[in-house]
């Protein structure tokens, strides 16, 4: 079957603006993640989702980011007045309940 | 001092050659330990994926895990310039937290032919 998605998969905006960026998970997994990779690094954790509802937001890094899921499927996460600190690859993950993560390609954003 | 520690290389071998990739980590809650290999532009691809401590492997690839140490690796045999890559440990403690996994840098690996 198809793997995770991610659109779109580039996104440049200008300083201040908001951006939407969506995932659409493997069908079937309940479990959904947002990952932040900067230039160079690792994946940082931001989000995790268990069907609709997220308990664990530990890894978002200010108010300006939020993100939902719908329908224990579509999620998006959302920036708002973004900075130029904000320009990383956006991963998205999805597993059944405490197995192996698959990724999807990421969005790749950058602040101007 | 990060959880978990991963030289980033780059690293650049012959093919052929047999390539050893490590991460170092801090917390003794760790349970389940993967490697990813990601592809320029591309989205992280599950390589392995091991529990506790021992070595399992798959083809050219050999996971070993080292919990009392808190040190894992991935070698590569025969390696070709296919696997020429980004490759990154990651790792998280037991069922029933969040699963949410915890990356090192990541390794640059070039396989010149």
């Amino acid at each position: 079957g198809a793997g995770v998605s991610q659109s779109p998969s580039n996104k440049v905006t200008e300083k201040g603006k908001d951006v939407e960026l969506r995932c659409d998970p493997i069908s079937g997994h309940t479990a959904l993640y947002w990952y932040r990779q900067r230039l160079g690094q690792g994946l940082e954790f931001l989000i995790y989702f268990q069907g609709n509802s997220a308990p664990d937001k530990s890894g978002l890094p200010s108010d300006r980011f939020s993100a939902e899921r719908t329908g224990e499927s579509v999620s998006t996460l959302t920036i708002q007045r973004t900075q130029q600190e904000d320009s990383a690859v956006y991963l998205c993950a999805s597993s059944s309940p405490s197995r192996e993560q698959f990724f999807g390609p990421g969005t790749r954003l950058t602040v101007l | 001092q990060k959880e978990v520690e991963q030289d980033p290389g780059p690293l650049s071998v012959p093919e052929g050659a047999i390539v050893s990739l490590n991460c170092t980590y801090s917390n003794s809650a760790f349970q389940y330990f993967m490697w990813y290999r990601q592809y320029s532009r591309k989205g992280p691809e599950l390589l392995m994926y091991t529990y506790s401590s021992g070595n399992k492997e798959d083809g050219r690839f050999t996971a070993q895990v080292d919990k009392s140490s808190k040190y894992i690796s991935l070698f590569i045999r025969d390696s070709q310039p296919s696997d020429s890559a980004t490759y990154l440990c990651a790792m998280r403690g037991q069922e029933g937290n969040t699963g949410k996994l915890i990356f090192g840098q990541g390794t640059t690996l070039q396989v010149k032919p």
